[in-house]
């Protein structure tokens, strides 16, 4: 079957760096996207890895290594506006997108 | 941001009614996507659309029908609503064919309540 694996939630101070992992089983893969969902609103991109190694973009990172199922997003010099759910979510052979239960990320001051 | 509006954006409504729910995009995107969120859950996809008139089911399809008549339009029915469909339900877009990157632009949900 397919599978998703994130931790439920989180706890960051503002100013520090968090690490949100995400494992991952399904039939076949063709990439991984990251989506950050504030409480109440709509699932917005933050980063997509087709290829293994580390894709920055700003404050925000994401990692994948294929072989291991296995991928990570950073979080940088968080902000209060960083508290919000990030999605894990690979894409299987069919091109579906397979969503995790997501990360709730709070950030205290 | 995307065009892409839901409507109604609240409904209440009571056991064994029927219920459409309307997506509406103005970036003439080819996909469209259903899914409903609840908690503890990802996202789970209902139906799914690749043009006008072709769809296809997702994972959670029993209970609902879809129809796409216009590239713009992508109806969600609940033929006879039930409790266990209580959820927020998120219409989403995407440009690419399968094969390539296809990132997904959300709408900003239905939030429905089946008493």
């Amino acid at each position: 079957g397919q599978n998703i694996d994130q931790p439920t939630e989180m706890t960051a101070t503002e100013g520090a760096i968090v690490q949100i992992n995400c494992t991952y089983q399904t039939s076949g893969f063709n990439g991984l996207f990251w989506y950050q969902q504030h409480a109440g609103e709509a699932p917005t991109f933050l980063s997509y890895n087709v290829l293994d190694g580390l894709e920055e973009k700003g404050r925000f990172s994401s990692f994948l290594s294929r072989s291991k199922g296995y991928s990570y997003l950073l979080l940088k010099e968080l902000q209060m506006k960083d508290s919000a759910s990030y999605l894990c979510a690979p894409m299987d052979s069919n091109y579906q997108l397979i969503w995790g239960a997501g990360t709730k990320l709070i950030i205290k001051p | 941001d995307a065009g892409i509006t839901q409507s109604p954006r609240h409904k209440v409504t009571e056991t064994g009614t029927p219920v459409t729910l309307r997506c509406h995009q103005t970036e003439n995107h080819r996909y469209m996507y259903w899914y409903r969120q609840d908690p503890g859950h990802g996202l789970r996809l209902i139906h799914y659309s690749y043009g006008v008139k072709d769809t296809d089911k997702g994972e959670v399809s029993d209970g609902y029908s879809v129809s796409r008549s216009k590239t713009e339009d992508f109806l969600l029915t609940l033929e006879s609503a039930t409790s266990s469909q209580t959820s927020v339900y998120f219409c989403a877009i995407s440009e690419s064919d399968p094969g390539s990157y296809n990132e997904q632009f959300f709408g900003p949900g239905t939030r429905l309540t089946v008493l």
